[in-house]
């Protein structure tokens, strides 16, 4: 059954570095997602993603994040200079084009650790 | 603002009870109801949806109900089983195709021999 994967699985980071969490949508789905999970917290939603461009955003979702989908497979977000309240789990979710109320699959997550 | 409030954050039942969670929302009139399973350190998993012209919907073990007049939804287990522990989300969803989620805070569900 096909699935969405996440790489790493685990990242450990200085504060003020840049780091780039990968994802692997499911193939012929077409829109994207990154939400973040806090410890203990919520699930919540950072940005979409369709027709390569962003369709929607966050107010977590400042200029210190990116999102890019640099060929057909990959889907990437980027923080430009990390700060300790952006430690996490981040994940990556995608749907089918078919309906604005299907479901969305997401992917293992990765756990970003900023020190 | 936006508020999505979910029963209880820890419930323990018997196996074999069924198991009823609530999600109550306020300030949002969304377009359909998920309900998501999250084991601990993994993503969400899909569940069911149920639309805001949906009243009830089942699938094997599992019902869902939806009253938009009273904002709220109703997750049913039944016959719940000691796999079904785990923490488990409620998400609105609004008009339109991107469709992002607004997740609850979640409950913690434990099932007990």
């Amino acid at each position: 059954e096909p699935e969405v994967t996440q790489t790493p699985s685990h990242q450990v980071t200085q504060m003020g570095q840049e780091v780039i969490l990968r994802c692997v949508p499911i193939s012929n789905h077409l829109y994207f997602y990154w939400y973040r999970q806090i410890l203990g917290q919520k699930v919540e939603f950072l940005v979409s993603f369709y027709n390569n461009e962003i369709s929607e955003k966050s107010e977590i979702f400042d200029d210190q994040f990116s999102v890019e989908r640099p060929d057909g497979s990959n889907f990437t977000l980027k923080i430009r200079s990390t700060k300790l309240e952006d430690s996490a789990m981040y994940f990556c979710a995608s749907k089918p084009g078919t309906s604005g109320a299907g479901e969305q699959f997401f992917g293992p997550g990765t756990r970003l650790t900023v020190l | 603002s936006q508020k999505i409030e979910q029963n209880s954050e820890a419930l323990n039942i018997q196996e074999g009870k069924t198991a009823t969670l609530t999600c109550n929302y306020t300030n949002y009139s969304p377009a359909y109801l998920q309900w998501y399973r999250q084991d601990p350190g993994r993503g969400p998993v899909f569940l069911l949806l149920i639309r805001e012209n949906e009243k009830e919907k089942r699938k094997e073990r599992l019902k869902v109900t939806f009253d938009t007049t009273l904002k709220q939804s109703l997750f049913h287990i039944t016959a719940s089983q000691p796999a079904d522990s785990a923490t488990y989300l409620c998400a609105l969803g609004p008009p339109g195709t991107a469709s992002k989620l607004t997740f609850g805070t979640g409950t913690r569900l434990q099932v007990t021999l």
